[in-house]
């Protein structure tokens, strides 16, 4: 059973457009969201997260929402750039478990 | 942040053999993970690798198969053991923490079993 759910395996984006990457979940007592990035042959880095008590976190370029009422968060990218092609994990943590999704690839395209 | 490294970067294993994949962080970390990603899998957390005491194991996941040490606070080793192809995955390390906070990876292992 997949706690974390990222249904599109890849997606493509203009460059300069807005790429909006999606995650579900199905726990409600995930308390802390997380994205990571990763490229080939390298491991994942983070990205940027949000705590269960807001529905917003800005970091550049990058913004994560929250909608808890449908267990559903978003990283949008904007604008997105060329070196933003990576695989993208959402990961979601309760306690000491953390669980990752299967990552979405994401295409800029020139 | 302290930099983390594996080693070997990849492995190609016959059955029934055993691999040791060490990690290596640059300064010293508190906490360090154990992951797992089968092909076309989400990242599987393994264990949690205690400095000068036993791992700590998901629920799937045994010390037998996959042994653990941890004999400081910047290194660190998994043993895949008496291997079989469903072991074939990239197996990352990672420091941070606690579990669920932000966590460091290193390049990761791929590891394929013929």
């Amino acid at each position: 059973d997949q706690q974390v759910k990222q249904n599109s395996p890849s997606l493509s984006v203009q460059e300069g457009r807005i790429s909006i990457l999606n995650c579900d979940y199905t726990n409600s007592m995930f308390d802390y969201f997380l994205w990571y990035k990763k490229y080939p042959a390298e491991g994942p880095t983070f990205l940027i997260s949000i705590s269960s008590i807001k529905d917003k976190n800005e970091d550049g370029r990058f913004t994560v929402f929250l909608n808890k009422s449908a267990k559903h968060l978003s990283l949008h990218i904007v604008p997105s750039q060329p070196g933003d092609s990576a695989v993208y994990f959402c990961a979601a943590s309760a306690l000491d478990k953390i669980i990752f999704g299967k990552g979405t690839r994401l295409h800029i395209l020139p | 942040s302290a930099v983390i490294s594996q080693k070997p970067s990849r492995d190609i294993c016959q059955r029934g053999t055993s691999l040791t994949i060490q990690c290596q962080v640059d300064s010293q970390v508190t906490m360090m993970f154990w992951y797992r990603q089968q092909p076309g899998q989400s990242l599987t957390l393994i264990a949690t690798a205690n400095q000068g005491s036993e791992a700590t194991y998901e629920s799937g996941f045994v010390i037998d198969k996959f042994p653990i040490s941890r004999p400081n606070l910047t290194f660190s080793t998994l043993t895949v053991s008496n291997m079989s192809p469903e072991d074939s995955s990239i197996y990352l390390c990672s420091w941070g923490g606690p579990i669920g906070n932000e966590q460091f990876f290193g390049p990761g292992t791929r590891l394929t079993v013929l």
